[in-house]
């Protein structure tokens, strides 16, 4: 089965900190992604990567930022962070061809106080 | 803007009766569709695709079509099970990118 890990499941930080979050997927996929999903607006596209060292950005890239330095491996970098980046943040990932689905992590439910 | 549409946004049947839910999208030029689930304060588990060429697919009580015309695809699970109260997403799939509705949440009550 595709495992695709998120660091943690809950965290609390400070306002203007700097936190990473990390993805790790076990399955060679080439493409992953980070989402936000908040109540009443679903789950919206941060940023994803198509390649190691490639990005691209989704539809709310602005106060993030991302590291794709291993192909396993998608982190998701609040540069600093405030109250309403608190959110729960999922990360995916999937092949490029075959037309195959996203695989999800269990999220980690970020507050930040 | 391409938008996806989920009605209705929540959903409660007896269980053993069949569970319909809707999914409608802007723009057909669609690369597939996904059917996901979602429990509470979990991820997203992937239940179905349908590419575009194709107008339905099936895993077991699960049963997704496709209606590109109409922009429309609809999840049928056939004898719901309280097991199957959740949240249920579609998305429609572009190029390596997914947009997604706002989800139906379904009860099954015993």
């Amino acid at each position: 089965d595709v495992k695709v890990t998120q660091s943690s499941r809950y965290l609390v930080k400070r306002t203007g900190e700097k936190v990473f979050l990390e993805c790790v997927q076990d399955m060679d996929h080439e493409n992953m992604f980070w989402y936000r999903q908040d109540p009443g607006l679903g789950l919206r596209l941060i940023y994803f990567s198509y390649d190691v060292k490639m990005k691209e950005k989704g539809d709310i890239p602005e106060g993030y930022s991302v590291s794709r330095e291993k192909k396993e491996r998608f982190s998701l970098i609040l540069e600093s962070a405030s109250t309403n980046q608190t959110s729960m943040y999922l990360c995916a990932s999937s092949f490029t061809q075959g037309n195959q689905p996203q695989h999800f992590g269990d999220g980690t439910r970020l507050s930040i106080l | 803007k391409q938008e996806v549409t989920q009605i209705p946004a929540a959903l409660s049947v007896p269980e053993g009766e069949n569970l319909v839910l809707n999914c409608s999208f802007t723009d057909s030029a669609i690369y597939n569709l996904q059917w996901f689930r979602q429990d509470p304060g979990k991820g997203l588990t992937s239940l179905l695709l349908i590419q575009s060429s194709q107008r339905e697919q099936t895993s077991g009580r699960l049963n997704a079509s496709l209606d590109k015309s109409s922009g429309r695809s609809t999840l049928y699970i056939a004898a719901s099970q309280p097991g199957d109260s959740a949240t249920y997403l579609c998305a429609r799939g572009g190029w390596g990118k997914l947009q997604f509705g706002a989800g139906t949440q379904v009860v099954v009550t015993p």
